[in-house]
């Protein structure tokens, strides 16, 4: 059963075209919602934690919100360095720092 | 600067050999892990520690091993039994806590298994 579910799988946005990225999770209990940003051939780089909902969490131009069933990233104003792929994470409810990640969102933002 | 090494950024691994990927962590964070990434699936958990000399399985632990000798150094076996270990390899550490909230994963730049 899929507890952490990303959508879209890609998006293209024109540089300045503000839009979100949406995680659906099923997890009961949530202790911590987490999302990553991920260049090509890189490592994840820690974005975001939420852990409550009406939590909301800004950083640049992302800005994170969190409600009983989903997480949206939104990104206001993008700029073509913001184009990677956005992973979210669950932890996973039977075990203590066991993270459940989605598949991730491709975004592409052109100049 | 604090942060998480692996080593190498490419691997090649020829049939029936076992590889060892290094992942040291000057953060000095108890726990660290091992994920793995294909494309189109999110990263899987090979194995995670969360103290010295102990670690547990995580949901696709089959054909790897690691060891927990220090707490800085996490390194993965890659051996034989696993059958297709090409893929991208992610080691993690982060802070670990007794309760019931979770603390943010931090990761290394990877390390690229590809199998000749």
């Amino acid at each position: 059963e899929d507890q952490v579910t990303q959508s879209p799988e890609a998006l293209r946005l024109q540089e300045g075209e503000s839009s979100s990225l949406n995680c659906s999770y099923t997890v009961s209990g949530l202790r911590g919602l987490f999302w990553y940003r991920q260049d090509p051939g890189k490592g994840p780089e820690f974005l975001f934690t939420l852990y409550s909902a009406g939590e909301e969490k800004e950083k640049e131009r992302l800005k994170a919100t969190l409600t009983k069933k989903e997480s949206f990233l939104h990104i206001t104003a993008p700029k073509p360095e913001d184009s990677a792929t956005y992973l979210c994470a669950v932890q996973d409810p039977t075990g203590f720092q066991k993270l459940v990640f989605g598949t991730g969102t491709r975004l592409l933002v052109s100049p | 600067d604090g942060g998480i090494t692996q080593s190498p950024k490419y691997l090649f691994r020829k049939e029936g050999q076992n590889v060892t990927l290094s992942c040291e962590q000057n953060l000095n964070h108890d726990a660290m892990y091992w994920y793995r990434q294909d494309p189109g699936q999110g990263l899987r958990l090979i194995y995670y520690s969360q103290i010295v000399n102990d670690f547990q399985k995580g949901d696709i632990a089959e054909g790897y091993s690691v060891s927990r000798e220090k707490k800085e150094s996490f390194p993965l076996t890659v051996t034989s039994a696993q059958k297709n270990p090409t893929a991208f390899y992610l080691c993690a550490s982060s802070i670990w806590r007794g309760g019931r909230m979770n603390t943010e994963a931090f990761f290394g730049q990877g390390t690229r298994l590809t199998v000749v």
